[in-house]
C-alpha cells in the first residue's frame, strides 16, 4: 500500500546550523506534499507544502524540494533557532483528502 | 487559514466509558476529518465527517466504536466508546476547504489528549 518513510527519527543541531528532513514516497501519482511542525502538547501546524509541478518551494527560513523521479521530497531549514524544536511530519497524497503521514522528525536546536 | 476550535483539549476517563470530542470551525469548510495520534506516533484518519450524512471510515475503524457526527459545515463530533486504555491517544479535528480540484491545505486543531484507566 501507500506507504512515506521519513528520516531521521531525531535530529539534532547547533542553533545556527541547517537541518534537513527527508520523505521518501512509494505511490507516484502522489501530487502535493505538505510539511507539519507539532510543537509540545498542540497540533500539527502546516508550515510549506509543494505540488507536484514545482521543484522547490522557499519561505523565508524553510525550504522544499522535490525529485519526483527519485520520489523524494526534503524540508530544508536554515539558521535554525531555539524555537524550530519540534517534532516535524511530512505527508503525501495523490489528489483526495487522504494524507499519508511519514513517521515524524524529532528535532532538537541546540543553543 | 481556517480557526479550529476542540473541546476537551484534555480528559482522564475510566474503561468501559464513552468520550464526546467536538470540533467547532469558525467558517464553514468543505471537508472534516478526525485522526488518532498515539503516543509518540504519527498521525491516523481515523474518518471523513460527512455533512448531513454517515461518516466515511478508515480501514481498521468502525461506527459502533468511533460514531461520528456533522450536523453542519462548522461543527463535529467524534464519540470514542466502550473505552480501553489502548484508547488513550491525541485525537484531533482537522478541516479542508477544497477550492480547486485537487488536494488543498489541511488544518489541524489542537487536539484532545484522551487518557483511559
Amino acid at each position: 500500500g501507500e506507504n512515506v518513510e521519513q528520516h531521521p527519527s531525531t535530529l539534532s543541531v547547533q542553533e545556527g546550523d541547517s537541518a534537513v528532513i527527508k520523505c521518501t514516497y512509494s505511490d507516484s501519482a502522489s501530487n502535493y506534499f505538505p510539511w507539519y511542525k507539532q510543537e509540545l502538547g498542540k497540533g500539527p501546524q502546516l508550515i510549506i507544502d509543494i505540488r507536484s509541478n514545482v521543484g522547490e518551494k522557499k519561505d523565508q527560513r524553510i525550504a522544499v524540494t522535490l525529485n519526483k523521479t527519485a520520489k523524494h521530497f526534503s524540508l530544508h531549514i536554515t539558521e535554525t533557532q531555539p524555537e524550530d524544536s519540534a517534532v516535524y511530519f511530512c505527508a503525501a497524497t495523490s489528489g483526495t483528502y487522504k494524507y499519508i503521514f511519514g513517521t515524524g522528525t524529532r528535532l532538537k536546536v541546540l543553543a | 487559514s481556517a480557526v479550529i476550535s476542540q473541546k476537551p483539549s484534555r480528559d482522564i476517563c475510566q474503561r468501559g466509558t464513552s468520550l464526546t470530542i467536538q470540533c467547532q470551525v469558525d467558517s464553514q469548510v468543505t471537508m472534516m476529518f478526525w485522526y488518532r495520534q498515539q503516543p509518540g506516533q504519527s498521525l491516523t484518519l481515523i474518518a471523513t465527517a460527512n455533512q448531513g450524512s454517515e461518516a466515511t471510515y478508515e480501514s481498521g475503524f468502525v461506527i459502533d466504536k468511533f460514531p461520528i457526527s456533522r450536523p453542519n459545515l462548522t461543527f463535529s463530533t467524534l464519540t470514542v466508546s466502550n473505552m480501553s486504555p489502548e484508547d488513550s491517544s491525541i485525537y484531533l479535528c482537522s478541516v479542508e476547504d477544497r477550492k480547486t480540484g485537487g488536494p488543498d491545505e489541511q488544518f489541524f486543531g489542537p487536539g484532545t489528549r484522551l487518557t483511559v484507566l
